[in-house]
């Protein structure tokens, strides 16, 4: 099993609302990775987890709040959002720093 | 109109023509190099990986040439075909330590290729 998987593919909320994205994978991988991209842009890095603690925020809102309940799974909370956040969310794991991270197919997000 | 950032740089070839697309980091602590795919709609793919004690690594159609002193990767395809039509993203981890899992992404060519 060479999957990442994300949940919901497609997620529209207002800005009062609080959702969830969800991650997983079955690889054994102790890396975790939350990217956000906007359209005809790099993926640009928000937080990695590396043995299900937070060792990377690049700077990220208090907004965004991510968890890591076990080294399957990767979640990430949304609270009152910005028109601005709408993006493909993406999560990715990798076993080491010097092996290919796998990304899930992201979760579409539109603020409302 | 629109604005010059929102372009990606292009890069369009024949089928059956080889593709060579660039990359520049700014790192020179970066000590791992990956190229992915990205189809429109979908998750970055992993194409083929380098490390910065290697110049040149091969795969299946696709060749990646690092050149530390000036700090550029680039990806070769030979024999383009339809389906190698995306965009093309290297990524770099910046070395710090083991434990290091800092992977970032440069800007992006999308190619197309022609039938």
């Amino acid at each position: 099993d060479t999957e990442v998987t994300q949940t919901p593919k497609h997620l529209v909320m207002g800005m009062t609302n609080k959702k969830s994205l969800k991650c997983e994978q079955h690889m054994g991988h102790r890396a975790m990775y939350w990217y956000k991209q906007k359209a005809k842009k790099p993926p640009e890095l928000m937080f990695v987890y590396s043995y299900e603690k937070l060792s990377i925020n690049e700077s990220v809102p208090s907004r965004f709040s991510p968890e890591c309940p076990n080294s399957s799974l990767l979640n990430l909370h949304l609270h009152a959002l910005q028109p601005e956040d709408s993006a493909l969310y993406l999560c990715a794991s990798s076993h080491t720093r010097y092996t290919e991270a796998f990304f899930g197919q992201g979760t579409r997000l539109t603020v409302v | 109109g629109e604005s010059v950032g929102l372009h990606l740089p292009t890069l369009s070839v024949q089928e059956g023509d080889n593709s060579i697309i660039n990359c520049a980091y700014s790192n020179s602590a970066s000590d791992y190099f990956i190229w992915y795919k990205q189809e429109s709609g979908k998750g970055p793919q992993f194409i083929i990986d380098i490390r910065s004690n290697m110049d040149k690594r091969q795969g299946q159609r696709v060749t990646v040439l690092l050149n530390k002193t000036v700090k550029h990767l680039s990806l070769q395809i030979a024999a383009t075909q339809p389906g190698d039509s995306a965009v093309y993203f290297c990524a770099e981890n910046i070395g710090s330590g083991g434990s290091n899992y800092k992977l970032t992404f440069g800007k992006g060519t999308l190619l197309t290729v022609n039938p």
